[in-house]
């Protein structure tokens, strides 16, 4: 089955500054790659995803890009603030998996004003 | 307003006793999923479920079992066979037409005494 690696496990910047999270995963089959943010007791929040026939993707701070021969993919967020404080998990899907997720182990982000 | 609701948010029950998390949606989406979380590590698929009456086993099924009689509803029942069942347990969906997008509910975290 798909094994997801996330790192790094924690990660620490000052308000500002960019941030960076990377993914690998095992399964070529895999087309589905989504970022998402959880606080503190929360459900996870879909925050950016990108298919399996794009390179990359940006929605105002945040970025997403994807290298398929290499199996990885990697979370960008800019101009970082304290409200991006959170945990966030990659994860993988597609091929026979019907929808299923496999996440990485989680990223905990801390922007310090 | 719609969305994913789980019920209660947190739930606490004595060792051996059965206990079922409840996880609604009118999102009218067709695939629903239950995800279990522990301290410091990624989300684990318990059970998903495509459509109504018929669901399958994640990867950590063992000491779980579900029901999906209506499309709205996928309750979540923690077995006393479950060796560990204190965890944060989340639910998700998603309208399986070639979208890949799966959202959370708010989650709830169970401990058991």
């Amino acid at each position: 089955g798909e094994n997801v690696e996330q790192h790094p496990s924690t990660l620490s910047v000052q308000e500002g500054d960019s941030a960076v999270i990377k993914c690998t995963y095992s399964d070529s089959a895999s087309n589905y790659f989504p970022w998402y943010k959880q606080e503190l007791g929360k459900g996870p929040q879909l925050i950016i995803d990108i298919r399996s026939n794009v390179g990359e993707k940006k929605d105002q701070r945040i970025a997403v890009t994807l290298n398929k021969t290499a199996k990885h993919f990697s979370l960008h967020i800019t101009e970082t603030q304290p409200e991006d404080s959170a945990v966030y998990f990659c994860a993988a899907a597609g091929g026979t998996s019907y929808g299923k997720l496999t996440f990485g182990q989680g990223t905990i982000l801390t922007v310090h004003p | 307003d719609g969305g994913i609701t789980q019920s209660p948010k947190y739930l606490f029950r004595k060792e051996g006793q059965n206990v079922t998390l409840s996880c609604e949606q009118n999102l009218n989406h067709d695939a629903m999923y239950w995800y279990r979380q522990d301290p410091g590590q990624g989300l684990r698929l318990i059970y998903y479920s495509q459509i109504v009456n018929d669901f399958q086993k994640g990867d950590i099924a063992e000491g779980y079992s579900v029901s999906r009689e209506k499309k709205e509803s996928f309750p979540l029942t923690v077995t006393s066979a479950q060796k560990n069942p204190t965890a944060f347990y989340l639910c998700a969906s998603r309208i399986d037409r070639g979208v890949d997008e799966q959202f959370f509910g708010p989650g709830t975290r169970l401990t058991v005494l």
